[in-house]
């Protein structure tokens, strides 16, 4: 099946500071999702983006399909940004509709 | 729109009891999914209704079964549960196709 690798693992960063996070998947997909699960639990969607590139605020993603990988910015991260940050992809073809998801990276912004 | 709904949001079980979680969406979405997420890992399938009236095995499927109820609704049953069944359930729902799929707040469940 489809690979998902997300990098770092964690990431610890002082507030105000910039951060990249990286995404590789292991085959050709038609969804890509990202997400910011909070410290209650709460998976909270961040961006829908299968290919090119979205901004929301501070945060920013970019996918690049032909090469299989998706990138997300934060910029001037805030202590509320802390959690862990999850890519999910769903496969072409013929597919389930379900989600794949890398194992996270876990944010920690000190203040 | 409340969006998707799980009931309840904490359950604690003895080995062998069975209980239902309860899904939820008012979105009109087709498709409803059903995730386990154990510590440290992302979310797993364990079973998904592309449609009311159809339902299909995911990643996990082993000791749970689903009903979807109506187009609204998706339940996940444990009949006999397991100290292994002891995880973080989500559901999910999307319009259907390649579109964006929407999570429920979750239901911790712990296994004695």
């Amino acid at each position: 099946g489809i690979q998902v690798e997300q990098s770092p693992p964690d990431l610890i960063l002082q507030e105000g500071a910039n951060s990249t996070l990286r995404c590789n998947f292991s085959d050709s997909v038609n969804n890509l999702q990202w997400f910011h699960q909070n410290p209650w639990g709460q998976l909270i969607n961040l961006f829908y983006i299968p290919s090119g590139t979205k901004q929301n605020g501070r945060l920013s993603a970019t996918t690049v399909a032909t090469e299989r990988y998706s990138l997300l910015y934060i910029s001037s991260s805030q202590t509320t940004d802390s959690g862990v940050y999850f890519c999910a992809v769903e496969r072409s073809g013929r597919s389930q509709g379900n989600l794949i998801f890398g194992k996270g990276t876990k944010l920690s912004v000190k203040p | 729109n409340a969006g998707v709904t799980q009931t309840p949001k904490f359950q604690v079980l003895k080995t062998g009891q069975s209980m239902t979680l309860q899904c939820a969406q008012d979105m009109n979405h087709n498709s409803m999914y059903w995730y386990r997420q154990d510590p440290g890992m992302g979310l797993r399938l364990i079973y998904y209704s592309a449609s009311e009236g159809t339902t299909d095995k995911g990643e996990v499927p082993n000791g749970y079964n689903v009903s979807r109820l109506n187009k609204r609704e998706f339940s996940l049953r444990l009949e006999s549960a397991a100290p292994s069944q002891t995880s973080v359930y989500f559901c999910a729902s999307k319009a259907g196709g390649y579109n964006e799929q929407f999570f429920g707040p979750g239901t911790r469940l712990t296994v004695l």
